[in-house]
């Protein structure tokens, strides 16, 4: 399977930009790459997905690489309610679509 | 619509005691899974359905069963309830979404073995 490197944790200024790295070296072309998070307390979420074109919905943006071998969660403008654990995630096309967690980057947001 | 709902919130149980975590989604969702996530760490998955009628083991099945009762509910016993087991459990189900999949979990069912 393929493994997915974040740093273990970042801090930001409230309501300045935040980019989370992530990389995938080992990425298969098949291999979406999602980003979910999750608030204290709460279950994880939902953030975005994508597979090689850069994304834009409403809570985020994704950035990837042109090779595929990393990605950029950006959070444009970081409230204090986005602090949570942000968790890159390969998944495979399979019956399953198991979602493998690993550490993930525990966001730290100053006032 | 209440999305992907868990019973209990919270439970403590005695070393060999069973007991069965609830989960019920409302979105018409094919595949449901349970993960379990130590303080600390990150998800892993116990076992999951990718479809009514259908159960597979995951990263860590031992000591659990489950049962998907129907298209909506998939439950997770624990039939002797050790202190390894002590942590908190998530449900999720799936959508299929461009292609891909994106998983809505529950509230969590935080429980100790002692």
């Amino acid at each position: 399977d393929a493994k997915t490197t974040q740093p273990n944790s970042m801090e930001s200024n409230e309501e300045e930009p935040v980019h989370l790295p992530c990389n995938h070296s080992t990425i298969s072309g098949t291999d979406y790459i999602h980003w979910y998070r999750q608030l204290p307390s709460q279950g994880p979420e939902y953030v975005i997905h994508g597979l090689t074109s850069n994304v834009n919905n409403r809570m985020a943006s994704l950035a990837i690489a042109e090779d595929r071998k990393s990605s950029t969660l950006i959070l444009h403008r970081a409230t204090l309610r986005d602090a949570a654990v942000y968790y890159c995630i390969l998944t495979y096309n399979n019956a399953g679509n198991m979602l493998t967690f690993g550490g993930g980057t525990r966001l730290m947001v100053k006032p | 619509n209440a999305g992907v709902t868990q019973t209990p919130k919270f439970q403590v149980l005695k070393t060999g005691q069973s007991m069965t975590l609830q989960c019920a989604q409302d979105m018409n969702h094919n595949s449901m899974y349970w993960y379990r996530q130590d303080p600390g760490m990150g998800l892993r998955l116990i076992y999951y359905s990718a479809s009514e009628g259908t159960t597979d083991k995951g990263e860590v099945p031992n000591g659990y069963n489950v049962s998907r009762l129907n298209k909506r509910e998939f439950s997770l016993r624990l039939e002797s309830a050790a202190p390894s087991q002590t942590s908190v459990y998530f449900c999720a189900s799936t959508v299929l979404q461009f292609s891909s999949y994106e998983q809505y979990f529950g509230p969590g069912t935080r429980l100790t073995v002692t």
